[in-house]
């Protein structure tokens, strides 16, 4: 069975440009979470979609980030424009429906903004 | 507020010495504690979890809930040992919701 699998590993962008990162979950896994990981701080959540919906978007940190997941399959999160603080690994997991279920989490994509 | 805290960014013992990576939270209520754990160039994965009060890979984790603390111990480390570890927390279950992590512990076993 294939993981969570997240496009690319690695992004090196300049401030201002755009970047879209992608994620694929663990198919038939409703929910799928975002998450972001900043040099040496805590591994932060973004947001929560169960199916296409966006359950939990408290962690957004402002309106340069946007995510969809359109037919509740797979997932992807825009920065436009990107700023430097914005660098960091970006995570995405992915559970069942079912309640207390693990998350598998994919292997992260590196966003670096110079 | 709910927070998770590991104080120890880095731990390093010699292989077989004993483990014990702290880790302390607050959350108002009786939350899912876990540990997660990622390995050099693999991803991030669960460990353990409070409610399932198994030894995973020789790692025990209890929970106390007088101290709000969930420390991940292990008797003899290994040299597989060497990880990130990461603390975490979610609400009970109640409903699939978001895990908080802590600040993560680089565990170094030394040979």
């Amino acid at each position: 069975e294939a993981g969570v699998t997240q496009f690319p590993s690695h992004s090196v962008i300049e401030k201002g440009q755009t970047v879209t990162l992608r994620c694929d979950p663990i198919s038939g896994h409703d929910n799928l979470y975002w998450y972001r990981r900043v040099m040496g701080k805590e591994i932060k959540f973004l947001l929560h979609f169960v199916k296409e919906s966006k359950q939990d978007e408290s962690g957004m940190p402002n309106n340069r980030f946007l995510a969809e997941r359109t037919g509740g399959t797979y997932s992807t999160l825009k920065v436009q424009p990107a700023e430097l603080e914005d660098s960091g690994v970006y995570f995405c997991a992915s559970s069942q429906d079912n309640l207390g279920s693990e998350a598998f989490f994919g292997q992260g994509t590196r966003l670096t903004v110079v | 507020a709910q927070r998770v805290t590991q104080p120890e960014k880095l731990l390093s013992v010699f292989k077989g010495a004993p483990v014990e990576l702290k880790c302390n939270y607050s959350y108002s209520g009786s939350p899912e504690l876990f540990w997660y754990v990622q390995y050099s160039r693999q991803r991030l994965q669960l460990l353990l979890r409070h409610i399932s009060r198994e030894s995973i890979k020789g790692f025990t984790a209890d929970l106390n809930k007088g101290e709000t603390s969930f420390h991940l111990k292990k008797p003899f480390a290994q040299e597989e040992d060497s990880a990130m570890y990461y603390c975490a927390l979610s609400p009970p279950l109640s409903s699939a919701s978001k895990i908080i992590f802590g600040s993560g512990t680089r565990l170094s076993i030394r040979p």
